[in-house]
């Protein structure tokens, strides 16, 4: 199993430039959501789902959308690219249901906003 | 919302003792975990803690008192490579799926 699988892993965007960062999941979980990390923030939730069809906004959704079209996949854009926006990017899954249902984390993708 | 806290930095011996706490404020507690992460890597699933009491994992412990608000993590037989960070999360309630919010992490250097 790949687990979960994000796409780029590197990017540099000038601000005002929009792009897509992709995450994929091969465990059929029905929540999948996406962090960002910031030295000295810790992992921060923009974006959560908790099905296809189903998405709501985190801590820190401003500047970026989502959508679920499929159980596997859940992509974040963002619109116009701020400095701001400069961070690591994880995107995390695992079942729905409460207990000891365990986030599996993707490798991370790092952006840079010139 | 949550509130968590945990120490910044921690510094142990390879093959000592170390604990990492986290206190937490939450108005509808449903779990807490614990994960690592070394350095530019994804954080991995450590451990577990929904009931009071002290959950063991090999050299790994976690400890929840409820009503406390209070974790801590045990790490045992330190070695070199459990230098990373320690992120402590809070689970809220039960509709929102599995929300975690994190500490900003501990992280923790073992040294000869």
């Amino acid at each position: 199993n790949a687990g979960v699988t994000q796409t780029p892993k590197f990017q540099v965007l000038k601000t005002g430039q929009s792009m897509t960062l992709q995450c994929a999941q091969d465990m059929n979980h029905e929540y999948m959501s996406w962090y960002r990390q910031d030295p000295g923030m810790g992992l921060r939730l923009i974006h959560y789902s908790v099905g296809a069809g189903i998405t709501d906004q985190g801590e820190v959704p401003n500047g970026y959308n989502v959508s679920r079209s499929t159980t596997e996949d859940f992509p974040l854009r963002l619109l116009s690219a701020a400095p701001s926006q400069t961070s690591v990017y994880f995107c995390a899954s695992s079942r729905r249901n409460s207990g000891a249902n365990v986030l599996t984390f993707g490798a991370g993708s790092r952006l840079t906003v010139l | 919302g949550q509130n968590i806290d945990q120490p910044t930095e921690m510094t142990a011996t390879e093959g000592a003792i170390v604990q990492i706490n986290c206190t937490y404020q939450t108005s509808g507690f449903n779990g807490l975990f614990w994960y690592q992460q070394h350095a530019a890597e994804a954080p991995t699933f450590l451990s577990y803690n929904v009931l009071d009491g002290l959950e063991e994992k090999g050299r790994f412990s976690s400890f929840l008192s409820r009503s406390k608000g209070y974790s801590y993590l045990l790490l045992k037989e330190l070695q070199m490579k459990d230098s990373a960070s320690y992120l402590c999360a809070v689970r809220e309630g039960s509709g929102g799926g599995n929300k975690l919010t994190f500490g900003t992490g501990t992280q923790l250097k073992v040294e000869l």
